[in-house]
């Protein structure tokens, strides 16, 4: 079973402080993506990485794949209140293949 | 864009109904479409892999003559919960598998939120 481990579950943090969102594998991915979702609505695409080592920047978010290419992590600076939501990481182990989804990170940014 | 819609947006049936829920991908083509279940403040389960004309493939658990999948076209696939149950009460969303660009992507559906009385 090819798993992915999503830390930490919850974060509650206070509007203008930094978080960082991490995601794990023991396999290797051919490519990650990172998600945001809303209650009640479907997850939104935010990235794709498929490079090992690869840095993309979205605005206040970065984005990081793991030289190996088993672990990314989602950094946000000076988080705002529009920025709470569920986010997702989901890993695909051969192109076109189905994604297996991160447990979630539940973030609450307080104004 | 990737637009992917999902109709009905929420449902509400009672016990021993079944349901249709459709999946349209409205700007792409998309030979596989997957369905997922997500539990209140849990993270999203596949449940099958939808492929135009042909057979779903169903994940380990997950009842195939329960949910019927449909794959008829490139844009539309739809979902069937046969005999509904509360416990199949859900939130079902559905994905398309857009390609060509160097890595496929899927891109996700509002979502259907079923509620078996």
């Amino acid at each position: 079973t090819q798993l992915l481990e999503q830390s930490p579950q919850f974060l509650s943090i206070q509007e203008g402080e930094n978080l960082t969102v991490y995601c794990n594998s023991s396999s290797v991915f051919s490519s990650l993506q990172w998600y945001r979702q809303e209650p009640g609505e479907g997850p939104v695409l935010l990235v794709t990485v498929v490079t090992g080592g690869e840095v993309k920047k979205l605005k206040r978010l970065t984005f990081q794949f793991g030289d190996a290419r088993k672990d990314s992590s989602l950094h946000i600076t000076a988080a705002q209140p529009g920025d709470t939501g569920l986010y997702l990481c989901a890993g695909a182990w051969a192109a076109g293949n189905k994604l297996t989804f991160g447990g979630g990170t539940r973030v609450l940014v307080k104004p | 864009g990737a637009v992917v819609s999902q109709h009905p947006s929420w449902v509400i049936c009672k016990s021993g109904t079944s349901v249709k829920i459709e999946c349209r991908s409205l700007d792409f083509q998309a030979t596989t479409m997957f369905w997922y279940r997500q539990f209140p403040k849990q993270s999203l389960m596949l449940m099958a892999t939808s492929n135009e004309g042909s057979k779903a493939t169903y994940e380990q658990g997950v009842e195939k003559d329960k949910f019927l999948i449909n794959h008829a076209s490139l844009t539309l696939s739809t979902l069937t919960v046969t005999s509904a149950h509360p416990e199949d009460s859900s939130f079902y969303i559905c994905s398309a598998l857009r390609g060509g660009r160097g890595t496929d992507t899927q891109y996700f559906g509002p979502g259907t939120r079923l509620t078996v009385l």
